[in-house]
């Protein structure tokens, strides 16, 4: 069985100010880990994802995400935040590999910038 | 098509009648999912096709749905009697395999109201 906790349902911050958003899982297996971005009205974007390796991901614009198995962690960041990046963000995991048991989400964080 | 499309975009039904939901994925990708967008309960699995073949049922919400996939392509999820709690967004997504660890795109949803 596998969980995903995202800390803060809504994160605010300033244009061009660092973006933090915060995703602990929990996977009896090695877990599969993605961030993926909603815009309004639209389906779930990919971001990132963190299968095996390199335990520091890089992904499409301008995000990384680093996996901590210590931490059972895998938070996104951005270094500087733009208007666009204004969306809802998911992490999800995924322990199968094969993709049968689909992903398991967190509750998302609803990232707000500042102007 | 060059991405998952689902159909309708928004469906109202008043409660006890029955819906379908139609999604086409990538065309070529073997793997197909469903998931339920609803603010109670974030985003949760429905159901995994590789293939036409269903292995793993469990996560419908209730017998009242169901979810078939012909031909390897199209796939129908549908609700029967529905009801005020089903209103949510169902979100389909595809995979390019069944086998390994890929990204899954999804499409943009369908927005059910159950009145």
């Amino acid at each position: 069985a596998q969980s995903v906790t995202q800390l803060g349902s809504h994160v605010s911050v300033s244009e061009g100010a660092l973006v933090l958003l915060r995703c602990n899982y929990s996977s009896s297996v090695p877990p599969y880990l993605f961030w993926y971005v909603q815009y309004p009205n639209q389906g779930l974007q990919l971001l990132l994802k963190y299968t095996t390796g390199a335990t520091l991901v890089k992904g499409i614009n301008g995000f990384e995400a680093e996996f901590k198995k210590s931490e059972t962690s895998f938070h996104l960041t951005k270094p500087s935040a733009h208007m666009s990046d204004a969306a809802e963000y998911f992490c999800a995991v995924s322990g199968s590999g094969g993709g049968a048991d689909g992903l398991t989400f967190g509750k998302g964080t609803h990232l707000i910038i500042q102007p | 098509g060059a991405g998952v499309s689902q159909s309708p975009s928004n469906k109202v039904t008043e409660k006890g009648k029955d819906v379908e939901l139609r999604c086409d994925p990538i065309s070529g990708h073997t793997a197909l999912y469903w998931y339920r967008q609803s603010l109670g309960q974030g985003l949760e699995f429905l159901i995994y096709f590789q293939g036409n073949s269903a292995p793993d049922k469990s996560g419908l919400p209730s017998d009242r749905f169901s979810a078939e996939r012909t031909g390897g392509s199209v796939s129908t999820l549908t609700i029967q009697r529905t009801q005020q709690e089903d209103s949510a967004v169902y979100l389909c997504a595809s995979m390019s395999s069944g086998g390994r660890v890929n990204e899954q795109f999804f499409g943009p949803g369908t927005r059910l109201t159950v009145l």
